[in-house]
């Protein structure tokens, strides 16, 4: 059972370059959600999505968008990338949204943007 | 609105001695709350949760909470630090529809 699988671990970009982080579960969980992770702010969610085909956005969803085609996959696209999203991301997944369930967390993508 | 606060960034304790980390929330709701261990270079793991059942909550690895409703804290303890239990811990609120409040995390340092 490989949980929560974030693809790539590293990622170097200039700036004005796009790319897609990967993450897919394995484990038919509902909710899945990308968070970002900045010294001394805790994580702040990026975007979410409760169900195949739906998505909604988070705290800090500028420069980010997602999409949710089946159960297992929801990738993060960077559009136009800049050095303010220099961060470590996460996806975290969830058996339901509903209040009692922790998430299970990817091991993160660290993303340099230069 | 929800908030959680986690009232120090960093801990140091003896190897054998008692860990405390704090949290202390706010919500509209009767919220869930959690926490969460990550190790350096790794995802976050879940601890504990406390879900309106019983007030203490006993997590993983030892560790222990207690939901205070009246002083709005969820104090994360330990009875014995080990060198394996340094890490960042977070404290997270989750109260309403979707809304999820992670803490700033309190980082906790163990000295042989």
């Amino acid at each position: 059972n490989a949980g929560v699988t974030q693809t790539p671990k590293f990622q170097v970009l200039k700036t004005g370059q796009s790319m897609t982080l990967q993450c897919a579960q394995d484990m038919n969980h509902e909710y899945m959600s990308w968070y970002r992770q900045d010294p001394g702010m805790g994580l702040r969610l990026i975007h979410y999505s409760v169900g195949a085909g739906i998505t909604d956005q988070g705290e800090v969803p500028n420069g980010y968008n997602v999409s949710r085609s089946t159960t297992e996959d929801f990738p993060l696209r960077l559009l136009s990338a800049a050095p303010s999203q220099t961060s470590v991301y996460f996806c975290a997944s969830s058996y339901s949204f509903g209040e009692n369930y922790g998430y299970t967390f990817g091991s993160g993508t660290r993303l340099t943007v230069v | 609105a929800q908030s959680v606060t986690q009232l120090d960034s960093h801990v140091s304790v003896s190897e054998g001695t008692p860990v405390l980390l704090r949290c202390n929330y706010s919500s509209s709701y009767s919220p869930s709350l959690f926490w969460y261990v990550q190790h350096p270079n790794k995802g976050l793991q879940l601890l504990l949760k406390y879900t309106s059942a019983a007030t203490l909550v006993k997590g993983i690895n030892g560790f222990e909470a207690e939901f205070k409703k009246s002083e709005t804290s969820f104090h994360l303890t330990k009875p014995s630090a080990h060198m394996s239990d340094a890490a960042e811990y977070f404290c997270v609120v989750r109260g309403g529809y979707q809304k999820v409040t992670f803490g700033t995390g309190t980082k906790l340092q163990v000295i042989p």
